[in-house]
């Protein structure tokens, strides 16, 4: 069982909707959070950083984190077709930088 | 664009080479960090160097190694190479060592196909 489990998709969402991502984790001491975003062969870009469970807010995007349940999500509203990428959720503990990541779920949204 | 640097972008080889891939972190950053990026295990963290020192190790092969020279730039060895070796290679730089709150930055990425 990988340490970090995400739904592959693809999910298909209309324009305008609200786009809804989540992630799974098994180890307690993952205590950082990202999002990453990745177009079709290009490298991962930071959408998002989180440390404590609740929520932040950026722009159209929201993040949550759960770790009571180890589990994190995000959110994207008013959805557009620019946002049609790969994300991925990444995670790592206090000691080290290491990224354990997600396998990424493709996003679609279709104008 | 995330001011990290990879070349070269594709590289296609053979069986039993050895290849050379090189990253320059963004300007300021100390640590460099490989990741390899194939279709069945998603992107796995293979080295980080900071500052010239090795400062982490996953699941990075034998055949695999890597430095980071004093102008900070790292380059990645892959030697041996195999049908399995074929991948997205990223390299990510941040300003410290291990600093819990740092922020990775992503290169384009090379493209390695083993034929």
């Amino acid at each position: 069982q990988k340490e970090v489990e995400q739904d592959p998709g693809p999910l298909s969402v209309p324009e305008g909707a609200i786009v809804s991502l989540n992630c799974t984790y098994s180890n307690s001491a993952f205590q950082y959070f990202m999002w990453y975003r990745q177009y079709s062969r290009k490298g991962p870009e930071l959408l998002m950083y989180t440390y404590s469970s609740g929520n932040k807010e950026d722009g159209r995007f929201t993040a949550q984190v759960d770790k009571s349940s180890k589990y994190i999500s995000l959110f994207i509203r008013d959805s557009q077709p620019s946002d049609s990428a790969t994300y991925l959720c990444a995670t790592k503990g206090t000691a080290g930088n290491k990224l354990t990541f997600g396998g990424g779920t493709r996003v679609l949204v279709k104008p | 664009d995330s001011g990290v640097t990879q070349t070269p972008k594709h590289l296609i080889t053979a069986t039993g080479q050895r290849v050379t891939l090189r990253c320059s972190p963004r300007s300021g950053d100390l640590s460099v960090y490989w990741y390899q990026q194939s279709l069945d295990q998603g992107l796995q963290f293979l080295i980080q160097y900071y500052n010239g020192e090795e400062r982490a190790k996953g699941n990075i092969l034998e055949r695999f190694s890597a430095q980071q020279f004093p102008d900070l730039h790292s380059e990645l060895n892959l030697s041996s190479l195999e049908l399995g070796d074929s991948a997205l290679y990223f390299c990510a730089s941040s300003v410290g060592g291990g600093v819990s709150t740092d922020t990775q930055y992503f290169g384009p990425g090379t493209r390695l196909t083993v034929l």
